[in-house]
């Protein structure tokens, strides 16, 4: 079945850098964008990152801009989001997730079950 | 950048009554609308895209409405599984970025 599976998360200090992975399975993944979504305990939804499906356009939010790449691995069927100079703000569960149409969708059809990542001192 | 803002916050209902969410932009824009529940400890669940397409699976009680700024996604008879936050969020053709709703909290 379609699935989005993240890994990566984990405790690390401010400043320093953790690389978050989601691994594809179950549908065309060359054809379909990649987002990253990130909740913060008891907080709402914000939207991180993207890549496209093909990989030539990437994108970030102010929030993450500079610190955070995302990019990915198509032999892999595989998106990687690389986070530098993290900062405690960054505390939250990150989800990766699938655009619902190919090449372009603006709705994100499946999800991933999330993997933590805590900024503490 | 487009802001979304959502009402109610809250809002509480008793099973067969009819919800009212409400979606507004901060400015219209060209792209597209999409409605997602979350229920504790679950990742969100695509309900409607396009402002009023029904995601794969979703029961028909869940409709989605609105162009412009206004949004409007309506439970026409909430049942006690309903209970979850819902989010809106928008993303247009150009930023490819996206941006959600703060979210509303249903109650049965």
């Amino acid at each position: 079945q379609v699935q989005l599976v993240e890994s990566g998360g984990g405790v690390v200090q401010p400043g320093r850098s953790l690389r978050l992975s989601c691994a594809a399975s179950g549908f065309t993944f060359s054809s379909y964008g990649i987002h990253w979504v990130r909740q913060a305990p008891g907080k709402g939804l914000e939207w991180v990152a993207v890549i496209s499906y093909d990989g030539s356009t990437d994108y970030y939010a102010d929030s993450v801009k500079g610190r955070f790449t995302i990019s990915r691995d198509t032999s892999k069927n595989k998106v990687s989001l690389q986070m530098d100079s993290l900062r405690l703000e960054d505390t939250a569960l990150y989800y990766c997730t699938k655009e619902s149409e190919a090449k372009v969708g603006f709705a994100y059809d499946v999800w991933g079950h999330g993997t933590m990542v805590t900024v503490s001192s | 950048e487009i802001v979304l803002t959502q009402s109610p916050a809250t809002l509480s209902l008793s099973p067969g009554e009819r919800a009212t969410l409400s979606c507004r932009a901060s400015q219209s824009f060209s792209g597209s609308l999409a409605w997602y529940q979350q229920k504790p400890g679950q990742a969100p669940r695509l309900l409607i895209s396009d402002t009023s397409n029904r995601a794969t699976g979703i029961p028909a009680r869940f409709r989605g409405s609105g162009s412009g700024t206004v949004f409007t996604l309506t439970i026409t008879s909430a049942e006690p599984e309903d209970s979850a936050v819902y989010y809106c969020q928008q993303r247009a053709n150009w930023p490819p970025g996206a941006t959600f709703g703060p979210g509303t909290k249903v109650v049965l």
